[in-house]
């Protein structure tokens, strides 16, 4: 079946540091690929999407793009901030929003 | 944005009783939710459809009469997970279906701890 991996955690960065999350999947058909966000005491949230191969999702300063040729859908930002300190998701679906297939949850940690 | 209320946020029962988790849309009304389970180290798992005024879909390998779901409003649904046992300690998170523009809309989750 469908499935998603990503990279274990915690990340740990400091301010205004690089970041990249590795999100690689595995799915029989074209899925919609998605990162969610969980901040402390808070449900998953949205952070960006990507429908079809090629397309980049961005939001927040946060991108990633949907390799089909890698079945990659890595997680990048320029400059984290303390802010950005949260669970981070990677996922799947065949079914638009609906019947989702997450990785395992990736922390990250900023520092000042 | 839309909000997802989920209750307790972290329960720690003996072994053998039964524990209820609530999920409930505060402002839109959704006749789907979900309901996932995170064990340590693993992936987060949908281990069930709830839909509002029908029978719960349960996924491949998770026990319908363990893990109850009742869905009687448009705006809440149960989890209970009957006879609890320590194997069944892990994070349950729901999430809501949004009827305008289909996104998912998640709970803070619930630490289950069974002794």
């Amino acid at each position: 079946g469908d499935s998603v991996t990503q990279m274990e955690g915690p990340v740990t960065l400091s301010e205004e540091a690089f970041l990249t999350i590795n999100c690689t999947y595995t799915a029989t058909g074209y899925p919609s690929l998605f990162w969610y966000v969980q901040y402390p005491g808070e449900g998953l949230q949205l952070l960006l999407k990507a429908t079809k191969a090629d397309d980049k999702g961005s939001n927040k300063g946060f991108e990633a793009t949907y390799r089909k040729e890698t079945t990659s859908f890595h997680l990048e930002k320029g400059s984290v901030q303390v802010s950005d300190s949260a669970v981070y998701f990677c996922a799947l679906s065949d079914q638009g929003f609906q019947k989702l297939v997450f990785g395992t949850g990736t922390r990250l940690l900023v520092s000042p | 944005g839309a909000v997802v209320s989920q209750h307790p946020s972290w329960v720690i029962c003996k072994s053998g009783t039964s524990v209820k988790i609530e999920c409930r849309s505060l402002d839109f009304q959704a006749t789907t939710m979900f309901w996932y389970r995170q064990f340590p180290k693993q992936s987060l798992m949908l281990m069930a459809t709830s839909n509002e005024g029908s029978k719960a879909t349960y996924e491949q390998g998770v026990e319908k009469d363990k893990f109850l779901i009742n869905h009687a409003s448009l705006t809440l649904s149960t989890l209970t997970v009957t006879s609890a046992h320590p194997e069944d300690s892990s994070f349950y998170i729901c999430s809501a279906n949004h009827p305008l523009n289909e996104k998912l809309f998640f709970g803070s989750g619930t630490q289950l701890s069974v002794l």
